[in-house]
């Protein structure tokens, strides 16, 4: 039973154009979202984060937003880069240390 | 300044045969979690720790897995008797968060054990 589901295993975009993730979740109780990036061999590692008092988020290149109500979150990356291209977990949490991740979305952003 | 610290990177062992993974927490966190990575199931917590006490293991698939947090500095996870199926990437990672839980606290990950099980 996933309760945080990721349903597009990859995604390629072109350099510079916008890169859209999407994550839903069926957990009501879920406040605190997160996004984390994973090279390989590497562990992942933190991106960006969103409560579930606001809809937006915004840093740098990133934006997450939520929509509470279609239990829904996307991650945007303007403008996409060759760096950017990496396996990408939403995860979502109750208020809590557990975080409950989906099964990634790889990017690869073409040069 | 060192990560989270994580080894052996890679572990091949046939089943049937004792798996010993370790993980060395960033210094100062009082918050460890093991995770498990397949991809089926993407990232799964196996067990979570906080000032070395196990608080949550409710992720650890059955008895053949164990883990164990003797100091701040050191954590295992051990599967005894290891099966084909137990093949995955385990993942440490530490925080600075409560007992209780604040899910704000960033959890810092390890770079992972891969474990084939053959």
């Amino acid at each position: 039973d996933q309760q945080v589901k990721q349903n597009s295993p990859s995604l390629s975009v072109q350099e510079g154009r916008i890169s859209i993730l999407n994550c839903d979740y069926t957990n009501s109780m879920f406040d605190y979202f997160l996004w984390y990036k994973k090279y390989p061999a590497e562990g992942p590692t933190f991106l960006i984060s969103i409560s579930s008092i606001k809809d937006k988020n915004e840093d740098g290149r990133f934006t997450v937003f939520l929509n509470k109500s279609a239990k829904h979150l996307s991650l945007h990356i303007v403008p996409s880069q060759p760096g950017d291209s990496a396996v990408y977990f939403c995860a979502a949490s109750a208020g809590t240390y557990k975080y409950i991740f989906g099964t990634g979305t790889r990017l690869k952003v073409l040069a | 300044d060192a990560g989270v610290i994580q080894s052996p990177r890679h572990e091949v062992t046939e089943m049937g045969q004792e798996v010993t993974l370790r993980c060395k927490p960033i210094s100062g966190h009082n918050s460890l979690f093991w995770y498990r990575q397949t991809m089926m199931r993407g990232l799964e917590l196996l067990i979570y720790f906080n000032n070395n006490v196990p608080i949550d293991d409710s992720g650890m698939p059955e008895d053949r897995f164990s883990a164990k947090m003797p100091n701040a500095s050191f954590s295992t996870l051990k599967i005894q008797p290891s099966e084909p199926r137990d093949s995955a990437v385990y993942f440490c990672a530490s925080s600075s968060g409560t007992s209780g839980g604040d899910s704000s606290y960033e959890q810092y990950f390890g770079p992972g054990t891969r474990l084939t099980v053959t």
